[in-house]
């Protein structure tokens, strides 16, 4: 297993147009998470689930959000009509239930967003 | 409000020396707190954690200390490496229901010169 893997690494869209993520996990990991990172913070938790299950939704990810978990493997994160707010770095991870303490999360290496 | 709060922009260090990376937090029902480290380009990289009953945990060249009643946790990394350079994030995990949802500080840029 090669870790979290983001695809794309980088993505540059038009104000307006949409964009999908894409986020493979660790494949024994049950629980996946989306961050966002802007610069000079830290990331900020925006979904999470378990397996296929998406069982919170940060107040952050507004109805242009939207995230999919099918089968319980990869994810997706879809945003609508892109903002210039929404330029950001977009981390991936994934973590073993009840094992982040020991192990921590598994991250990716993000897709950064940039909305001109 | 930002629950875990991570002042020092930036610290530089001596090689070989003590870095010390400090954290304060304003929720006291964390349960566990967590470092990590990232570099430019990369995911942050899980560290060291230690569970809020505890006041130390080593592992190698890192400590983390947690003094609960000032709500306050340290990195120590001894002795400090060039290849240590990144930023270290603080993170908090949840308790109860939230025990899966980490709330991050802004980071600390640390830099180790040869």
């Amino acid at each position: 297993d090669t870790g979290v893997s983001q695809n794309p690494r980088h993505k540059i869209t038009k104000r307006g147009q949409n964009v999908t993520f894409r986020c493979d996990p660790i494949s024994e990991h049950n629980r996946l998470y989306w961050y966002r990172q802007t610069l000079g913070q830290g990331p900020e938790f925006l979904t999470y689930f378990q397996n296929e299950a998406q069982l919170e939704k940060s107040r952050l990810l507004s109805d242009r959000f939207s995230a999919e978990r099918p089968k319980g493997s990869f994810s997706t994160l879809e945003i609508q009509r892109t903002e210039q707010g929404d330029s950001a770095m977009y981390l991936c991870a994934s973590s073993f239930a009840n094992r982040e303490v020991s192990d921590g999360y598994t991250f990716g290496s993000g897709t950064r967003l940039t909305v001109v | 409000d930002q629950q875990v709060k991570q002042n020092s922009p930036s610290l530089s260090v001596q090689e070989g020396r003590i870095s010390i990376l400090n954290c304060d937090y304003t929720n006291s029902m964390f349960d566990y707190f967590l470092w990590y480290k990232k570099y430019p380009a990369e995911g942050p990289t899980f560290l060291i954690s230690i569970s809020s009953i505890k006041d130390k945990n080593e592992d190698g060249r890192f400590t983390v200390f947690l003094n609960k009643s000032a709500k306050h946790l340290s990195l120590h990394i001894v002795p400090s490496q060039p290849g240590d350079s990144a930023v270290y994030f603080c993170a908090a995990l949840g308790s109860g229901g939230s025990n899966y949802k980490l709330t991050f500080g802004k980071g600390t840029l640390l830099t180790v010169n040869p």
